[in-house]
């Protein structure tokens, strides 16, 4: 149980274009949704939270008006990139609290975000 | 400010041995919780184990145990019986208090490659 369905898994786009990646919770109610990046050989990187119905909170240094993050519903978190650029190619992954106790974490499967 | 330490980019260890990857952190939190996660080739997170800050004993999952030393702010990981598919990148995570329930975030370290050999 508790499973996160990140897509798309991977997807190449011109520089310029916005793209947008979904992570929805299969089989709970998914309050609050962590996006995370990821540059090859490197550590996670918390870039935002997002709450439904309410604005995300994002990390010092993320841009707000490029990542694009919208938690719809409680099964629904987005993440637009937009206006990409080759430096935002990277691998992008979503995770939520997981329950019943929620003290865990469950992953997406992760977007691997190649900007042209 | 939370911050986890990994000291150790890379690790080799032979199929069958056991192997200990470091971890340590920092935080002014009394109540904060450990976490190990496994990421493969393939990019997914893998949930290895938890030790919570007031837990007693050590966590202990199949092959992986968490060596907890509170008094020294660490939080080892060992493997016991390495497989070729534990080689894997390996991140210790810290989760501080903050809102109850799911409003806390997650503080990764820069994690170890290990790879285990025939």
């Amino acid at each position: 149980g508790a499973v996160v369905s990140q897509h798309p898994s991977w997807v190449i786009c011109k520089s310029g274009t916005s793209v947008k990646i979904e992570c929805r919770s299969l089989d709970f109610q998914a309050t609050t949704m962590f996006w995370y990046r990821q540059f090859p050989k490197q550590s996670l990187m918390l870039m935002a939270t997002s709450n439904e119905g309410s604005k995300a909170t994002y990390e010092q240094g993320v841009e707000k008006d490029k990542f694009l993050i919208n938690h719809a519903s409680l099964t629904l978190s987005t993440l637009t990139v937009t206006s990409a650029h080759p430096e935002d190619s990277s691998f992008y992954i979503c995770s939520a609290p997981r329950p019943p106790a929620n003290y865990g974490y469950t992953f997406g499967s992760g977007t691997r975000l190649t900007v042209v | 400010a939370q911050k986890i330490t990994q000291t150790q980019p890379g690790m080799f260890v032979q199929e069958k041995e056991a192997v200990t990857l470091d971890c340590t952190y920092d935080t002014s939190d009394p109540s904060y919780g450990l976490f190990w996660y496994k990421q493969p080739s393939s990019g997914e997170m893998i949930f290895l184990i938890y030790q919570g800050s007031y837990d007693q004993q050590n966590a202990t999952e199949g092959r992986y145990s968490l060596n907890f030393q509170k008094a020294r702010k660490s939080a080892n990981l060992v493997i016991s019986a390495s497989q070729l598919g534990d080689s894997a990148m390996y991140f210790c995570a810290m989760r501080g208090r903050g809102l109850t329930g799911g409003g806390n975030k997650l503080t990764f370290g820069t994690g170890t490659q290990l790879k285990v050999e025939l």
